[in-house]
């Protein structure tokens, strides 16, 4: 069954430094998504990406965040300078169309601590 | 703006006895919920979706939801519990269009032998 992989599973960062997080939605699918999640709590939005630009980003996705969609296939998400606070699991999703209808397919999530 | 609440953080039951989690939902229009389970160290796994028909919507491992909509509730039920069913769930829902699917702050379930 087609799955969505991120990469890497776990990466400790100096606070400061520039963090890369990948994804490789499914193939087939057109809308990416990146979520974050604090200590195991409430799983929250940061930016969705279609057509090669985003479509939506919430108050967490500021400037020192970014993505893109480099090569048709990995989906990245860089923090610039991280903060203690960045510290989080960050879940990669995608879905194959738009409207209301279709559920998200996660991937394992990177754990970004930042020290 | 859509939001979901999940009053209990906590849910406790024993193996082999009903299980329900609770989810209420604020949205314009139609709502499309979903629920996803979440065990330890992975990521979130679909379960099921209500979009529109019977209330009573079917889902993966034997899980239920039902959509009422004078309540705004969409509680997610298990006739008969497994241990293998403790984990993290989390409640969602989307507004209509492409706007992101809003997660509740999920609820611990802990099924007891």
């Amino acid at each position: 069954e087609p799955e969505v992989t991120q990469t890497p599973s776990h990466q400790v960062t100096q606070m400061g430094q520039e963090v890369i997080l990948r994804c490789v939605p499914i193939s087939n699918h057109l809308y990416f998504y990146w979520y974050r999640q604090i200590l195991g709590q409430k799983v929250e939005f940061l930016v969705s990406f279609y057509n090669n630009e985003i479509s939506e980003k919430s108050e967490i996705f500021d400037d020192q965040f970014s993505v893109e969609r480099p090569d048709g296939s990995n989906f990245t998400l860089k923090i610039r300078s991280t903060k203690l606070e960045d510290s989080a699991m960050y879940f990669c999703a995608s879905r194959p169309s738009g409207g209301p209808t279709g559920e998200l397919f996660f991937g394992e999530g990177s754990r970004l601590t930042v020290l | 703006a859509q939001s979901v609440a999940q009053p209990e953080d906590q849910v406790n039951v024993a193996e082999g006895n009903p299980l329900t989690v609770k989810c209420t939902y604020s949205v314009s229009g139609n709502p499309y919920l979903f629920w996803y389970v979440q065990y330890p160290n992975r990521g979130l796994q679909f379960l099921l979706k209500y979009i529109t028909g019977d209330n009573l919507v079917k889902g993966s491992y034997g899980f239920e939801a039902e959509f009422n909509k004078s309540q705004t509730s969409f509680h997610l039920k298990k006739p008969s519990a497994l241990v293998s069913d403790s984990a993290l769930y989390f409640c969602a829902v989307r507004a209509s269009g492409n706007t992101p699917l809003v997660f509740g702050k999920g609820t611990r379930l802990s099924v007891i032998a």
